[in-house]
């Protein structure tokens, strides 16, 4: 079946800097999305995409939909303690977009 | 605006027994999805739900099963569970005005099984 992979698995990172993350697959997707997961709760939606090329921000946060459509990023600038967590990347394939697939996430950790 | 609510929290079961997850759609969706995320790992599809049908079903074996009421709620059951269906089990709901493909997740039951 269709697999995202998602880079980094975790990083450090100090308060102030940017972050990116990014996901890849080897067969296209339709829709990318972009969650934050807090320890015991369920995964926040952040970013959609859903074009090929587009770049969407949300606050301090930026995603872009690869041309290729597989791949996508995700860039937190000027990051804050707040931040800490796992980021998701997420996706509907050509086979169906009712189901989202998951990549394994990214777990950010920040050092104030 | 309510978001995803799911019931209950928290649940203990032991091998062989059944259980039932419970959850209500963001206001204005109708579609209901239920994913199990095991411990460090991505959410796993498990089957979606719309006008009281099972509209999609991912690599689940039939012990998991599903139900949507006419008010868009839904519940998921498991019989005879086994160790490894310990999870944080999620509901993610969807509707028209914001597209299929954009699910709103509700916070999870996390389900041991003993």
């Amino acid at each position: 079946g269709q697999q995202l992979n998602q880079s980094p698995q975790s990083m450090f990172i100090q308060e102030g800097e940017d972050v990116s993350m990014n996901c890849t697959s080897s067969s296209i997707f339709n829709t990318w999305l972009w969650y934050k997961q807090d320890p015991g709760e369920g995964p926040v939606l952040l970013i959609a995409l859903y074009k090929a090329g587009e770049l969407t921000s949300n606050g301090r946060l930026t995603a872009q939909f690869g041309i290729t459509r597989k791949d996508s990023f995700l860039n937190i600038s000027a990051s804050i303690p707040s931040d800490v967590g796992i980021y998701f990347c997420a996706g509907t394939g050509m086979d169906s977009s009712y189901k989202l697939i998951f990549g394994s996430g990214t777990r950010l950790l920040v050092r104030p | 605006d309510a978001g995803v609510t799911q019931s209950p929290t928290h649940l203990i079961k032991t091998r062989g027994q059944q259980v039932t997850l419970r959850c209500s759609p963001k206001s204005g969706h109708d579609t209901v999805s239920w994913y199990q995320q095991a411990l460090g790992q991505g959410p796993q599809f498990i089957f979606q739900y719309y006008e009281e049908e099972e509209r999609q079903r991912g690599n689940f074996p039939d012990r998991f099963s599903g139900h949507q009421f006419p008010n868009y709620s839904s519940e998921l059951n498991v019989n005879a569970l086994l160790l490894g269906d310990s999870a944080l089990y999620l509901c993610a709901s969807s509707g028209a005005g914001t597209g299929q493909e954009t699910q709103y997740f509700g916070p999870g039951t996390r389900l041991l099984v003993l």
